[in-house]
């Protein structure tokens, strides 16, 4: 079946520094792809949408020039979280749909990542 | 906003069947409804989804109401590994389509 990876998995970073991950559909294409944010103890929030080829589309109360998503290929989208700071620790995760040969599959669900543990210290 | 509502938490013994409820009032004609779950530190897992038909899989059936304003996941033989947070989620049916999240809700499968 379809699978959605991400990497790392897991990162520590000091404070001040830049952060990348990366999401990649193994198996198919993605011309979007979502970012999410899921703090403990609490579920996932929709930072964006991640769109090959054009700009992403941040929800209400993202910075995007705090969180930078380059979508350069079909298969590969990346979040980068800029002058890391403590409270950007939180566990990111990436999903995609299958879209199939004609660019649109009806009916799909989404593939999520196995999502990426980032401490800020 | 997610247009969903889930209990909180809820325990079923191992061994039994799991009945999860949602409501989504709110749901308009285009939209499916998703089911979700969350093993700690991992992400989602995909586990069933339909329009206005029931459903089965290998993992859990789904049966929602004629009217289509509330579902519910079944988990026939709820094992141990099946203790995760449940996502029910509505959604249109395209790559474009955002998914959004709830609360959910907590399932604690009991030996």
């Amino acid at each position: 079946g379809a699978v959605v990876s991400q990497h790392p998995s897991r990162v520590i970073c000091k404070s001040g520094t830049s952060v990348k991950i990366e999401c990649r559909s193994l198996d198919f294409q993605a011309t979007t792809m979502f970012w999410y944010r899921q703090f403990p103890k609490q579920s996932l929030m929709l930072m964006a949408t991640s769109n090959e080829g054009s700009k992403a589309t941040y929800e209400q109360g993202v910075e995007k020039d705090k969180f930078l998503i380059n979508h350069a290929s079909l298969t590969l989208s990346t979040l980068t979280v800029t002058s890391a700071h403590p409270e950007d620790s939180s566990f990111y995760i990436c999903s995609a749909r299958d879209e199939g040969d004609r660019g649109t599959v009806e009916n799909t669900e989404a593939f999520f990542g196995q999502g990426t543990r980032l401490t800020v210290v | 906003d997610a247009k969903t509502t889930q209990p909180t938490s809820m325990d079923c013994a191992e061994g039994r069947a799991a009945n999860l409820p949602c409501n989504h009032s709110t749901i308009s004609g285009n939209e499916y409804v998703y089911w979700y779950r969350q093993i700690h530190s991992q992400g989602p897992q995909y586990i069933i989804h339909g329009l206005k038909n029931n459903e089965t899989n290998e993992m859990a059936s789904l049966i929602i109401t004629e009217d289509r304003k509330s579902s519910t996941l079944i988990l026939p033989h709820a094992t141990l590994r099946d203790t995760a947070v449940y996502y029910c989620i509505v959604s249109g049916k395209t790559s474009y389509d955002k998914v959004i999240f709830g609360p959910g809700t907590s399932l604690s499968v009991i030996p």
